[in-house]
């Protein structure tokens, strides 16, 4: 049970899209359509804001889309906003109720 | 609204066993509403997922973690609480539990308590 790879930072300006990725295995992501996306601000807890795949929980911004194509998901943030410069993370069923995180990245807008 | 607020001892030694709480209000633990789950985040790093349990008392355990945690439902407090044996400094993180109505998506989160492992 390996943590999921994500990049450790990604970037983008105000207005544009940005694109995070996390990949897995078979195993985990490819095998399941239970992924799910967390944002997380510096000392306070994360924010689920995509569920499998590509689901929104009320309240989260339809600029927040997720994609998964073979064992890598995608989390694309649409129309960036200063507000959206957070830690994300992506986490994936692992099997036998198992769960797994990726290792995060930093989204900075410059 | 369900709000989750963890408790216990910020500071546990070496080879001593940690012991969190997590007291729910808005819902009852045993509702099935909710699945519940702890998550810990050592400084300056990533997520990890320790365990889920759910409203029967049933258990999951993150593999290489399960021989030192247990999980257990407190219904008459409406809590659940994480045990965690022999603790060593690789065990000191922020410690957040957790609640999820979507599969393993946790859409209510506690605000973390930090628990450090010092002699």
């Amino acid at each position: 049970q390996s943590a999921l790879t994500q990049p450790p930072s990604a970037s983008g300006s105000p207005g544009q899209s940005v694109t995070i990725s996390c990949t897995g295995t078979s195993s985990d992501v490819g095998g399941y359509n239970y992924v799910s996306w967390y944002q997380q601000y510096p000392g306070k807890a994360p924010k689920l804001m995509i569920y499998e795949v590509t689901k929104r929980p009320s309240g989260v911004p339809d600029r927040f889309s997720g994609s998964k194509s073979g064992n890598t998901a995608s989390l694309t943030v649409s129309g960036l906003q200063a507000e959206d410069e957070a830690d994300y993370y992506c986490s994936s069923h692992a099997g036998s109720n198992n769960l797994v995180f990726g290792g995060g990245t930093r989204l900075t807008v410059l | 609204q369900v709000q989750l607020q963890e408790s216990g001892p910020g500071l546990a030694k070496p080879s001593e066993t940690l012991s969190l709480t997590c007291t729910v209000s808005g819902d009852s633990v045993s509702s099935g509403s909710y699945y519940w789950t702890w998550v810990r985040q050592p400084p300056g790093k990533g997520l990890e997922w320790i365990g889920f349990i759910w409203n029967t008392g049933s258990t999951k355990y993150k593999p290489s973690l399960e021989s030192r945690v247990t999980m257990s439902l407190d219904t008459p407090k409406n809590q659940f609480s994480l045990m965690l044996t022999s603790v060593t400094a690789a065990d000191t993180a922020v410690y957040y539990c957790a609640g999820g109505r979507f599969y393993y998506g946790m859409d209510v989160w506690g605000q973390g308590t930090t628990v450090t492992v010092s002699s």
